[in-house]
């Protein structure tokens, strides 16, 4: 049981250039999350899925766009990288109806010079 | 965007000692949560808290649910090495998250 993975584990960009990270969680929760953590700020929530079929934005979700494949994988996207965009992205997983007990994928370190 | 705030931003202690630390909110939550987060991994739920005054333990760790519904506290006994990290306490709001900024701390033997 791998819990939540993520690839790729590291990436650096120019800027400009698109990529698309991804999330598979084999825990069969129905909701799935896209974070960033930056230096001081905590995490901060870019775009969720509660459920299959379903995407709503977070508190920063300029810049991004996401995916919910089907009920295992998550993507996120960045269409034309930026250097403000240069931090640690995570995603998180949880039972439909638990949404504060979140489990968390081990991150992938991005930077955009 | 809204974030919790936590206090100290980090501590230095020495093994063996005690920790405590708080997060405070100007809203309400009806669940609060406590996170660590080793290094270079992403965070991991230790303790959540359902109700107003809860107290709640987790081996050495003891979370507490403020009256206020604003405030939580995280208290570590007898601390040891790999209690090294950053720990985070998180709101619960609506589907979402919202979580403080974190207390890095850091145990010497």
């Amino acid at each position: 049981n791998a819990g939540v993975t993520q690839t790729p584990k590291f990436q650096v960009l120019k800027t400009g250039q698109s990529m698309t990270l991804q999330c598979a969680q084999d825990m069969n929760h129905n909701s799935m999350y896209w974070y960033r953590q930056d230096p001081g700020m905590g995490l901060r929530l870019i775009y969720y899925s509660a459920s299959e079929g379903t995407t709503d934005k977070g508190e920063v979700p300029n810049g991004y766009n996401v995916s919910r494949l089907n009920k295992r994988e998550f993507s996120l996207r960045l269409e034309s990288a930026a250097p403000s965009q240069t931090s640690v992205y995570f995603c998180a997983s949880s039972e439909l109806g638990v949404p504060y007990e979140q489990y968390f994928g081990p991150g992938t370190r991005l930077t955009v010079t | 965007g809204q974030q919790l705030n936590q206090s100290p931003q980090s501590m230095f202690i020495q093994e063996g000692e005690d920790v405590s630390m708080n997060c405070t909110s100007s809203s309400i939550f009806n669940t609060w949560l406590w996170y660590k987060q080793d290094p270079g991994e992403g965070p991991v739920l230790l303790i959540a808290l359902y109700k107003a005054g809860e107290l709640t333990s987790n081996g050495r760790l003891t979370a507490q649910f403020g009256i206020t519904r604003k405030d939580s506290f995280l208290n570590i006994s007898a601390s040891i090495p790999s209690d090294v990290g950053i720990y985070f306490c998180a709101g619960h709001q609506g589907n979402k998250l919202i979580f403080g900024t974190g207390t890095r701390l850091q145990v010497f033997p």
